[in-house]
């Protein structure tokens, strides 16, 4: 079965600088996608970035960016120049090519310090 | 207005009274997803349905039941609801390789 994880329940950055959010997963598929979501305090869930598998090339959203390494199963979110609307829980999540349901990690709080 | 509409927003109930969540959509989406979201423990599939005809249980579907009414509409159901079922939920919509929309949630305290 398809698992994620994201081994820091709550992280800290201070404002304007970068921080990288950890996520590893374990799959024995070779097609799948992987995604990183973010809920604000409103509580809406937000797609910050999609990485398809078979691309070795890392997905870039602005200031955000991937980590994407496949063999290591790993897959690392970067914000840069951090802002106080970036504070949300951020979410890891991996789906099947084809099969679209979703699994999430457990998440990751981000707290943006001034 | 909103492509993933759920209704109620938020609600209260007791112990053993039967609750539906409603979600909606315009997306004109086929496959449409209800989740559950506990603290620290991320969201949790219940149930999904790949089109009207289809619906398929989740990973945690034990307590729940759905209806899939119309392409734009699937509801979710606690027959007799129980404290432990005190959560965030979530509908969400996706075209087939697409990725989710989701609603802006239900929060459901069960007393």
């Amino acid at each position: 079965a398809q698992t994620v994880t994201q081994s820091q329940p709550e992280m800290s950055v201070q404002e304007a600088e970068t921080v990288t959010l950890s996520c590893t997963y374990d799959t024995s598929e070779s097609d799948y996608y992987l995604f990183w979501y973010k809920q604000p305090p409103s509580r809406q869930m937000i797609l910050v970035i999609r990485q398809e598998a078979y691309k070795q090339q890392n997905a870039t959203e602005n200031r955000f960016s991937v980590n994407f390494q496949k063999a290591a199963k790993s897959f690392s979110l970067k914000i840069s120049d951090s802002q106080l609307g970036d504070a949300a829980m951020y979410f890891c999540a991996y789906s099947l090519h084809g099969d679209d349901k979703i699994i999430f990690g457990k998440g990751t709080r981000l707290h943006i310090l001034p | 207005d909103a492509d993933v509409t759920q209704t109620p927003r938020n609600r209260i109930t007791k112990t053993g009274k039967r609750i539906m969540l409603e979600c909606s959509q315009t997306k004109g989406h086929d496959r449409m997803y209800w989740y559950r979201q506990d603290p620290g423990l991320g969201l949790r599939l219940i149930y999904y349905s790949f089109d009207v005809k289809d619906i398929n249980k989740g990973e945690i579907s034990d307590g729940y039941s759905v209806s899939r009414q119309a392409q734009a509409k699937f509801s979710l159901s606690l027959e007799s609801a129980i404290p432990n079922q005190t959560a965030l939920y979530f509908c969400a919509t996706s075209d087939r390789f697409q990725p989710q929309h989701f609603g802006d949630g239900t929060r459901l305290s069960i007393l």
